[in-house]
This record gives structure tokens, sequence and C-alpha cells, in this order.
């Protein structure tokens, strides 16, 4: 079946607008992982979803970040009041199980191609 | 604390050469650990993966990785680069219940 996919592929905005990322996860997959690639700083974990639900938003950087995932399949990653500094690769991955008990993240994640965001 | 090194920023080999990416890694728990590959504008792709089973690991590409634990590392190689191979390779450790710790990549070239 398809892989993962992500709209849109590049997105250029103005500092102090709001943007939204879209994942399409894998058919089937239960969790859904946000990461944030940048240069020279390798891969982020940002936040993941368990169905809709989503226990674990650690890695978010701030409160202009936040993200949703409806239907246990599409999620949007919001970032409002863009920053330079947000400039990167949003990269999203999906799997078929979620992390539980000690079998942690063992499960091999799938990733989409990314969203490149450049905020001038 | 859970850490991932990448010796290496960027390897450059000529095709028909062994490939050797190092990776060392640090874990309070048993960890799993991967290597992804990330060609141009492409997502990450699975090369290979270590859950505790045989140390010796074989991937995709005729890629393999061994984990050392006296060593705590899990360095990935192959006997014969393409010019396919050249991309950018992540060692990533997953500690057990916290998110993935990726490496900061390791550029390989593949000179014809």
């Amino acid at each position: 079946g398809a892989g993962v996919s992500q709209s849109p592929s590049n997105k250029v905005t103005e500092k102090g607008k709001d943007v939204e990322l879209r994942c399409d996860p894998i058919s089937g997959h239960t969790a859904l992982y946000w990461y944030r690639q940048s240069l020279g700083q390798g891969l982020e974990f940002l936040i993941y979803f368990q169905g809709n639900s989503a226990p674990d938003k650690s890695g978010l950087p701030s409160d202009r970040f936040s993200a949703e995932r409806t239907g246990g399949s599409v999620s949007t990653l919001t970032i409002q009041r863009t920053q330079q500094e947000d400039s990167a690769v949003y990269l999203c991955a999906s799997s078929l199980a979620f992390p539980s008990g000690t079998s942690g993240y063992t499960d091999t994640q799938y990733f989409g191609p990314g969203t490149r965001l450049t905020v001038l | 604390a859970q850490s991932v090194t990448q010796l290496d920023s960027h390897v450059s080999v000529s095709e028909g050469t062994p490939v050797l990416l190092r990776c060392n890694y640090s874990s309070s728990y048993s960890p799993s650990l991967f290597w992804y590959v990330q060609h141009p504008n492409k997502g990450l792709q699975l090369l290979l993966k270590y859950t505790s089973a045989a140390t010796l690991v074989k991937g995709i590409n005729g890629f393999e990785a061994e984990f050392k634990k006296s060593e705590t590392s899990f360095h990935l190689t192959k006997p014969s680069a393409h010019m396919s191979d050249a991309a950018e390779y992540f060692c990533v450790v997953s500690p057990g219940n916290t998110p993935l710790v990726f490496g900061k990549g390791t550029r390989l070239s593949v000179i014809a």
C-alpha cells in the first residue's frame, strides 16, 4: 500500500504567520510521530499519537506548537506566530503498534518525505 | 540519559570499496538500535534494527551492523559501496519507553 504522505512538500511563510502541516500515515498504523530536522541539529522528537490521543508531548518546543489527530488517521501539526528558528524539515512517521511497557519505541517507524518550512 | 554519537559527519569511499559508518551509544537500559538512510529530498528508510536477538544484524541493500555491548557500538558496514549508497545515514537508539534518539547523521559520498 501507499507509504506515509505529507503536505505540502514545501512551505514558505512570513514571520508571525500560522502554518499547518499535514500527515497521512500508513493505513492501519495506530501510532503517529512528528519530528523536526534542522540543519546541524539532527532529528528532534516533537510528539506522538496513540490513536487520537497524545500521551507524549514532551518534545514540543513551545506553546506555539500544537498537533491533533482525527479519526485515528490524519494528523495536523500547527505552528502559530512562526519564527525564523522554526525553519526546518518536519517529518512524520507511523508505526503499526504504539509504545507500551518495556518494548517501548522498538516498532519500526515508517517516515514520510517531510515538509520543508521556510520562515522569512 | 540516552545518546548516540556518530563519529564521522562525512565519509567518502570509492565505488567497490568497503563502507564503515561508526556509531556509539549510551543507554541506561538494554537498547534497541536502528540505522536509517535518507536520500536527498526523501524520507528516512529503515536499513536494519537490533532488538536483543542476534548481535550481527543484516539489513537491506547489503548493509549489516554488529551490536557490541562491551564497546557500546553499533557500526554499519557494507563490503562494497555502490554509487546509489550515497546518502545520509542515521544511527538511532530506542532505550525503551522514551522517544527515539537520533545521531546527527553521517553523509556518505561514493566516488566513481
